[in-house]
């Protein structure tokens, strides 16, 4: 399977705990969106990368969350301190020369008990 | 970024043809028409773009009037398999900052 790929697709911990998930793009995309979605909401974006350079984080990023793409490749989302209203299914997305045409992942639903 | 306005919901039956609105009256010169189809549990999937006058996929049409104020998403002959959240989207497809801003969308749900 050549497409976005994200792990786990599954996170049920607890709040305070720190969490980490993982997306891996297209190979060839050098664009890397992450968003949070909702119940019943469409998907907010939360940070973009170019390559390894994170260019843009929305507000909705707060100082617990942390977004990492070492060499241009897969990417981490890292939230610490979790809180139950962390609870989201987090995507990933990856673009290649199509602007606007973003490949989205499965996603990593997250529950924080 | 131009915001968009589409229906809550539709409902339909297998076979009909399904048209789906959305206005974007504030949509700039540079701004491109996207949609995208999101089944449960799943990340969305873009379906279709288009800049003016219509465009067709294996999938859908996309009309946008001369003034592209809005813009109607035609899926031809639906099946079950279609029922889905469908999200317009609007933005500078040549901007570097390409998050897409989702609304809602619309849920559509297809009767046998």
């Amino acid at each position: 399977d050549t497409g976005v790929s994200q792990d786990p697709r599954h996170k049920i911990t607890k709040r305070g705990q720190n969490v980490t998930f993982r997306c891996d793009p297209i190979s060839e995309h050098n664009r890397l969106y992450w968003y949070r979605q909702t119940l019943g909401q469409g998907p907010e974006f939360l940070t973009y990368f170019q390559n390894e350079a994170q260019l843009e984080k929305s507000r909705l990023l707060s100082d617990r969350f942390s977004a990492e793409r070492p060499k241009g490749s897969f990417s981490t989302l890292e939230i610490q301190r979790t809180e139950q209203g962390d609870s989201a299914m987090y995507l990933c997305a990856s673009e290649g020369s199509s602007y606007n045409e973003q490949f989205f992942g499965p996603g990593t639903r997250l529950t924080v008990l | 970024l131009a915001k968009t306005t589409q229906p809550i919901s539709m409902d339909s039956y297998e076979g009909q043809e399904v048209n789906i609105t959305c206005s974007h009256n504030n949509i700039a010169t540079n701004d491109y028409i996207t949609w995208y189809q999101q089944f449960p549990s799943q990340g969305p999937r873009f379906i279709i773009q288009g800049y003016k006058t219509k465009v067709t996929n294996e999938v859908a049409s996309l009309f946008i009037p001369a003034d592209r104020k809005s813009s109607t998403l035609s899926l031809p002959r639906v099946s079950l398999s279609d029922t889905a959240v469908y999200y317009c989207l609007v933005g500078d497809r040549g901007s570097t900052l390409g998050r897409l801003y989702f609304g809602r969308g619309t849920q559509l749900t297809v009767w046998p």
